[in-house]
C-alpha cells in the first residue's frame, strides 16, 4: 500500500461545478498536510497547508480527518484555469527529520 | 525574477556521461532539496541539505551526488548517467526552525527535464 494515495482521475467537470478530491495516508503520526497544484511539466506550487481540522481560501477548502486518515480538497465554482494536477503531500517523521511524502496526484480538467 | 532557479531547463545526454544540474535560490532559505518526478510516481527525494555543512541522502540517492557550494546553491550530479535516470528533476527550498519541522513548507524551482539516451 502506498503511503499517500490519490485517485489519479482525470476528473472532468463543467465550469462552475464543485469538485472534491480525497487523499488517504498511512502514517497516523503525520502532523501536517499540504495540497500543491502542478500544471503540466511545471513545478508544484503550494495551494494550501492543513495543520488542524481544515483550512479555507476563497473557493478552496481543505479538510483533515485524522481518525480516518484522509485529507480532502473541495473546489467550488470551478474555473477553466483550475485545470491542473493536484498533489497531496504528507509531512512524515523519517529518521528524526520530517520529510515530504507525495501522492501521485489527481488530474482535474474543467470543461467550458 | 524567480526565487528558485534551475539550470539547465532541458538536457539530453548519452549513457555514461557526467552531468550536473544546478539550483540557485534568492529566498535566503537554509534548507534545499533535490527530487525527481517520473510519470505515475510521486516526487521522490534524492538528497537534502539543511545548511552548507549538512548533506543527507534521500530515498533514492544511488547514482547521484550533491554539492552545497553556498547557502544559495545546491548542485546535483549524475556521475555516469543511465537511461532510467531520465526524469523531471526539481530543486526545492524551505526555511523552518528545527523545532517546527512538522510545518515545513517547500518551494520548488521550475524543473530540469533530463533525457539519457
Amino acid at each position: 500500500r502506498k503511503e499517500v494515495e490519490q485517485d489519479p482521475g482525470p476528473f472532468n467537470v463543467p465550469e462552475g461545478a464543485t469538485v472534491a478530491f480525497n487523499c488517504t495516508y498511512s502514517n497516523s503520526a503525520s502532523q501536517s498536510f499540504f495540497w500543491y497544484r502542478q500544471d503540466c511539466r511545471k513545478e508544484p506550487k503550494l495551494l494550501m497547508s492543513v495543520y488542524s481540522s481544515g483550512n479555507e481560501d476563497g473557493r478552496f477548502t481543505a479538510q483533515l480527518n485524522r481518525a480516518s486518515q484522509y485529507i480532502s480538497l473541495l473546489i467550488r465554482d470551478s474555473k477553466l484555469s483550475d485545470s491542473a494536477t493536484y498533489l497531496c503531500v504528507v509531512n512524515k517523521m523519517v529518521q528524526g527529520t520530517y520529510k515530504y511524502i507525495f501522492g501521485t496526484g489527481t488530474r482535474l480538467k474543467v470543461l467550458a | 525574477d524567480a526565487d528558485v532557479t534551475q539550470t539547465p531547463r532541458n538536457r539530453i545526454t548519452k549513457t555514461g556521461k557526467r552531468i550536473m544540474l544546478e539550483c540557485s535560490q534568492t529566498k535566503g532559505h537554509d534548507r534545499m532539496y533535490w527530487y525527481r518526478q517520473d510519470p505515475g510516481l510521486g516526487l521522490r527525494l534524492i538528497y537534502y541539505s539543511f545548511d552548507v555543512k549538512d548533506i543527507n541522502k534521500g530515498e533514492i540517492s544511488d547514482g547521484y551526488s550533491v554539492s552545497r557550494q553556498a547557502q544559495a546553491k545546491f548542485s546535483l550530479s549524475l556521475e555516469s548517467a543511465i537511461p532510467n535516470q531520465t526524469a523531471l528533476y526539481f530543486c526545492a527550498t524551505s526555511d523552518t526552525e528545527r523545532d517546527r519541522d512538522w510545518s515545513d513548507t517547500q518551494y520548488f524551482g521550475p524543473g530540469t527535464r533530463l533525457t539519457v539516451l
